[in-house]
């Protein structure tokens, strides 16, 4: 049952480029989405959110972009640093019965220097 | 900035014994969760608890399991008979309330089960 579906498994770019990272969701009931980088041996780390309210969130080099009729969102890093170099889940809930977080199974970013 | 802890980094257990893994959520929150991720599967949700109770379990949360927030700090998972296939990294989360609120995750305990 995969709610939250992050279908590339991994992504590499050239530093300074653009990252995109994909996500795409099947629940309609989800209203809050998420993105996570956990580097290896640590917990997840809180990124950025978006409700769906809105249709972009932009903190700094990160932008969250939601796509509520294609039930799609994407995360989009410039310029993409090695450093940004870690697993990026994706991550939504909803209210009552859907609000535990629902995570993705991830996507490697890899930046090359 | 305040963070979640968890303890131990790594517990080796053999299968039917029990574990606690414990948990210091950020201390202004009030939702608490535990998360476990199998080698390369994804982060699953456990179990949420709020004002000393259970708001919402999944499946995988069976009578072996069970959650406490024995003082005003701690927060902790217990596996009483322990299973081959728990073996897994369990995260620990606490938010500071609920909705459109992230949850912040501690570094994961790595349980071994033998």
């Amino acid at each position: 049952d995969q709610q939250v579906k992050q279908n590339s498994p991994s992504l590499s770019v050239q530093e300074g480029r653009i990252s995109i990272l994909n996500c795409d969701y099947t629940n309609s009931m989800f209203d809050y989405f998420l993105w996570y980088k956990k580097y290896p041996a640590e917990g997840p780390t809180f990124l950025i959110s978006i409700s769906s309210i809105k249709d972009k969130n932009e903190d700094g080099r990160f932008t969250v972009f939601l796509n509520k009729s294609a039930k799609h969102l994407s995360l989009h890093i410039v310029p993409s640093q090695p450093g940004d170099s870690a697993v990026y889940f994706c991550a939504a809930r909803g209210t009552g019965a859907n609000s535990k977080l629902t995570f993705g199974k991830g996507i490697t970013l890899s930046v090359r220097p | 900035e305040p963070e979640v802890t968890q303890t131990p980094s790594h517990q080796v257990t053999q299968m039917g014994q029990e574990v606690i893994l414990r948990c210091v959520p950020i201390s202004n929150h009030l939702y608490f969760y535990w998360y476990r991720q199998i080698l390369g599967q994804k982060v699953e949700f456990l179990v949420s608890f709020y004002n000393n109770e259970i708001s919402e379990k999944s499946e995988i949360f069976d009578d072996q399991f069970s959650v406490e927030r024995p003082d005003g700090s701690n927060f902790t998972l217990k596996i009483r008979s322990t299973k081959l296939e728990d073996s897994a990294m369990y995260f620990c989360a606490s938010a500071n309330r609920e909705g459109n609120s992230p949850l912040h995750f501690g570094n994961g305990t790595r349980l071994t089960v033998t």
